[in-house]
């Protein structure tokens, strides 16, 4: 069954650097997603991202963040200055086409600590 | 924009039992969906159920069915016959079916299955 991937599973990062998550969406996927969830908080939006663009963000997902597809099959997260607040949960979803039906599937996550 | 409300931050249930995990929405929007994720210890985000707004049956996913009352705003999960492994947190979601169709996400509910 096909299935996000994401890495690194766990980042540890100092505040003030940058770092860039990965993920492998579903191939046939079009529209992708960051979520982000700080622990035992609930699951929060950042950004979708279709036809190469973005197409809604959050207010979390300011100008120190920014998200790119650069070839056909990888998304990613970069936040270019850590923050001690970014330490949290990042996860990416894809979603197929509309149809019918909208699930989205879920990466495992990427977990990152900033010091 | 949408709200999820979910009341109940734990439940704890003897095992072989049925449980209701409740939600209550908020949208201004005619057509949505609503989505329930299981979230092991573990961390990964799974899917278990979808309704759609319009859908006129109360979705179900073997041990798994969605009490979509409409006119409540309500969109409970049951899980029947309830197994250790359901153990887990528990969230209700919520998307338009326009758009990017980003998720937002309650407040989660803890379920502890009690052998």
């Amino acid at each position: 069954e096909p299935e996000v991937t994401q890495t690194p599973s766990h980042q540890v990062t100092q505040m003030g650097q940058e770092v860039i998550l990965r993920c492998v969406p579903i191939s046939n996927h079009l529209y992708f997603y960051w979520y982000r969830q700080i622990l035992g908080q609930k699951v929060e939006f950042l950004v979708s991202f279709y036809n190469n663009e973005i197409s809604e963000k959050s207010e979390i997902f300011d100008d120190q963040f920014s998200v790119e597809r650069p070839d056909g099959s990888n998304f990613t997260l970069k936040i270019r200055s850590t923050k001690l607040e970014d330490s949290a949960m990042y996860f990416c979803a894809s979603k197929g086409d509309r149809g019918s039906y909208n699930e989205q599937f879920f990466g495992p996550g990427t977990r990152l600590t900033v010091l | 924009a949408q709200k999820i409300t979910q009341t109940q931050p734990g439940m704890f249930v003897q095992e072989k039992e049925a449980v209701t995990l409740d939600c209550t929405y908020d949208t201004s929007d005619q057509s949505y969906g609503l989505f329930w994720y299981k979230q092991p210890s573990s961390g990964e985000m799974i899917f278990l159920i979808y309704q759609g707004s319009y859908d006129e049956q109360n979705a179900t996913e073997g041990r798994y069915s969605l009490n979509f009352q409409k006119a409540r705003k309500s969109a409970n999960l049951v899980i029947s016959a309830s197994q250790l492994g359901d153990s887990a947190m528990y969230f209700c979601a919520m998307s338009p079916n326009f758009g990017n169709e980003k998720l937002t996400f309650g407040t989660g509910t803890r379920l502890t299955i009690i052998p």
